[in-house]
C-alpha cells in the first residue's frame, strides 16, 4: 500500500521569510499526482499545489513552489514571502488512478509577526 | 459556485447510539467522497461513490458504518452504534469526475464527532 510520511509535526517561519514542507511517499507505481492540501482551523480542507508525476518540471502557484524528486520520492512544498494567512495544517496527498488520496499525518504551520 | 455542504457541524451522543451526517456535493459532481480524520492524523478514505454506486468501500468498517448515495447526489453516512473510538471530523468531498485520469477533490467542512 502506498504510504505519505510527513516528517515534520510542526514548523514556524516569520512573517515574509520563506519555510519549506517536507514531505515523502512510497509506491511502486510510474505514473501518478501529488498534492499539498491546506486546512486551516475552520477545517475546510483548500488545494494548494499539485503535481502529475509524468511531468520533470516543478508545480507553483504564486507564492507556492513544490521541489519534485522522483528518483528520491520526495515532494517538498515551498512557501515564500510567509503571510499570517498561511498559518494552517499542511497535509501531502498522493493519488494513483481511481482517485484515492492517500494522506500524511500533516505539517502545523505557524507564522509569527 | 456553491461548494461541499455538510451537516451537522457538531455532533456529540454516547457510546453504542447512532448517528448520521448528511453530505451534498458541489452541484454537477460524480464522485462523491466520505473521509475519517482522527485528531491528530491526515483524512482516511471510508467510502467513494461514483455517481451512486460504490467504487472503493474497502476502508469502511462495515460492522457499523454505513453509506448511501441516492440519486447520484446526496449522500449520508451513519454510524450503528458509535464506539468511542470513532470520534473524529467526517469530511466529505466530492470531484468531477470528467473521465480524466484524475479530478480535484473539493472538501466540505467537516462534521466534528464526539463520542463519549
Amino acid at each position: 500500500a502506498q504510504t505519505v510520511t510527513q516528517s515534520q509535526p510542526e514548523m514556524s517561519v516569520q512573517e515574509a521569510e520563506t519555510v519549506t514542507l517536507s514531505c515523502t511517499y512510497d509506491t511502486s507505481e510510474s505514473d501518478y499526482y501529488l498534492f499539498w492540501y491546506k486546512q486551516p482551523p475552520s477545517r475546510q480542507m483548500i488545494l494548494v499545489i499539485r503535481q502529475e508525476a509524468y511531468k520533470q518540471q516543478n508545480a507553483t502557484e504564486n507564492r507556492f513552489s513544490v521541489n519534485f524528486q522522483k528518483a528520491a520520492k520526495s515532494f517538498s512544498l515551498k512557501i515564500s514571502d510567509s503571510q499570517l494567512g498561511d498559518a494552517a495544517m499542511y497535509f501531502c496527498a498522493y493519488m494513483e488512478y481511481g482517485n484515492k488520496l492517500v494522506f500524511g499525518a500533516g505539517t502545523i504551520l505557524r507564522v509569527k509577526s | 459556485e456553491a461548494g461541499v455542504a455538510q451537516s451537522p457541524r457538531y455532533k456529540i451522543i454516547e457510546k453504542r447510539q447512532s448517528v448520521a451526517f448528511w453530505c451534498n456535493p458541489i452541484s454537477g459532481h460524480a464522485t462523491l467522497y466520505w473521509y475519517q480524520q482522527i485528531l491528530g492524523q491526515g483524512p482516511k478514505l471510508l467510502i467513494q461513490f461514483q455517481n451512486n454506486g460504490v467504487v472503493d468501500d474497502s476502508q469502511l468498517p462495515k460492522d457499523r458504518f454505513s453509506a448511501e448515495r441516492l440519486k447520484g447526489v446526496d449522500s449520508t453516512l451513519k454510524i450503528q452504534p458509535a464506539k468511542l473510538e470513532d470520534s473524529a471530523v467526517y469530511l466529505c468531498a466530492s470531484s468531477l469526475s470528467r473521465g480524466e485520469k484524475t479530478d480535484t477533490q473539493y472538501f466540505g467542512p467537516g462534521t466534528r464527532l464526539t463520542v463519549l
